[in-house]
């Protein structure tokens, strides 16, 4: 057990609509980071939060929005879904200081019909 | 921007044996860190092995160590007396910024799967 908590582990919708998914990082860590992976293939780095500031963006589309709270729990919402947004989506935390790696959560199955 | 390349999609291995799955990365940063990840079918994310760029020596964590070679920019995983339970997806990744950890991303490759024959 990692210690980072995502919620749903899956969820199954139709397209156009939208979705949150929700993250709670390891207790006192305060950068949490979101990441897709398409069926087969690597993990893309979406976004970035670091004590409810957005830190670092990566390839996240328009459609797809993120914040941090203040308990430090994260949300990514997803809207206007289309047929390949389905994946599975890793939520990520880490301490600072560190030593390098990130605690990845069991990720939520985003299926769209 | 930071790249980890993979150059192997697939590779398998007979129980008991030993491979070596290969990563380089391209960056033009001297402080950082690389990690080798392992998704079982579970598809959790778990860490493997951590290596400092700093640090000369090679990282070994049990049956798992690296060969890092910084100046070539290579870091691959050896995996001796392979199990039946080492067989899933291998990804390599890059961190920049030890001195910053915590602060950045990871930067993955495509990942390697590996197999294991009984």
């Amino acid at each position: 057990d990692s210690g980072v908590t995502q919620t749903p582990k899956h969820l199954i919708t139709a397209t156009g609509q939208r979705v949150t998914l929700r993250c709670s990082p390891r207790s006192g860590d305060l950068s949490v980071y979101w990441y897709q992976q398409s069926l087969d293939q690597g993990l893309q780095f979406l976004i970035q939060y670091y004590n409810g500031e957005e830190r670092a963006k990566g390839n996240i589309l328009e459609r797809f929005s993120a914040q941090q709270f203040p308990d430090l729990h994260s949300e990514l919402n997803l809207s206007s879904l289309e047929l390949g947004d389905s994946a599975l989506y890793f939520c990520a935390s880490s301490a600072y200081p560190s030593t390098g790696e990130l605690f990845f959560g069991e990720g939520s199955r985003l299926t769209v019909l | 921007a930071q790249t980890v390349t993979q150059s192997q999609p697939e590779m398998s291995v007979q129980e008991a044996e030993t491979v070596t799955l290969s990563c380089t990365y391209d960056t033009s940063e001297s402080d950082y860190y690389l990690f080798w990840y392992k998704q079982p079918p579970s598809r959790q994310m778990i860490l493997v092995i951590r290596q400092e760029a700093y640090k000369q020596q090679n990282a070994t964590e049990n049956r798992f160590s690296v060969n890092f070679q910084k100046a070539a920019k290579s870091f691959s995983l050896k995996i001796s007396d392979s199990q039946l339970g080492d067989a899933a997806m291998y990804f390599c990744a890059y961190r920049s910024g030890a001195r910053l950890a915590g602060n950045t991303p990871l930067v993955f490759g495509k990942g390697t799967r590996l197999s294991v024959i009984a």
